[in-house]
């Protein structure tokens, strides 16, 4: 599964929009891109997946470069219940297989 | 909304105990998954398990853990002799299958271990 790179840390103020990068420079044609987050040690929970095309769903929106070399969840208008830790997680798609979780990115979402 | 289930919620035990960590993972699921946390660090792959076998399992799964799934329903995780080392926060998680590509993993609250 490719490697990817987030910012350890963001800050996100109440109500605008949260947009997090990720950077997947090897990922290869089969592999999909997909997002959990974590909120306070809590299990991870998934927000939304996609291959090349933009994705959006009832948690956020997914923006995957023409390239695919690097990927930016959208959480549109943000709450302190989005303060959690966020991971983007690159791997084949398809059923069964292990999630590999990175550092992820901590976002702060403040009032 | 159907959910992962875990018990106990939080353990407590002597080093050297064996320990029976629970998880009921949703019903028509078929994939189930352990994942661990030690306190500060990464969320880390333990272990896989479809089709009433592991299919795959990570380093960290050594002798001392082993999976079944008794009956219909629940899904553990035994530690046979806990060391200090083992104090984490443990995730079951468990998947559909017949999605195509689809894998969104769904995860239970968690049991934190303490070895004392």
């Amino acid at each position: 599964d490719a490697k990817t790179t987030q910012p350890p840390s963001m800050d996100c103020a109440e109500g605008r929009a949260a947009n997090l990068p990720c950077n997947h420079s090897t990922i290869s044609g089969n592999e999909y891109v997909y997002w959990y987050r974590q909120i306070h040690s809590q299990g991870p929970q998934y927000i939304i997946h996609g291959l090349k095309n933009n994705e959006t769903n009832e948690m956020a929106s997914l923006i995957i470069t023409e390239d695919r070399k690097s990927s930016t969840l959208i959480l549109p208008h943000a709450t302190l219940r989005d303060t959690a830790v966020y991971y983007c997680i690159v791997r084949v798609g398809g059923q069964g297989g292990k999630l590999i979780f990175g550092q992820g990115t901590e976002l702060s979402v403040k009032p | 909304e159907p959910e992962v289930t875990q018990t106990p919620s939080h353990q407590v035990t002597q080093m050297g105990q064996e320990v029976i960590l629970r998880c009921v993972p949703i019903s028509n699921h078929l994939y189930f998954y352990w994942y661990r946390q030690i306190l500060g660090q990464k969320v880390e792959f333990l272990v896989s398990f479809y089709n009433n076998e592991i299919s795959e399992k990570s380093e960290i799964f050594d002798d001392q853990f082993s999976v079944e799934r008794p009956d219909g329903s629940n899904f553990t995780l035994k530690i046979r002799s806990t060391k200090l080392e083992d104090s984490a926060m443990y995730f079951c998680a468990s998947s559909e299958a017949g999605r195509g590509d689809y894998n969104e993993q769904f995860f239970g609250p968690g049991t934190r271990l303490t070895v004392l």
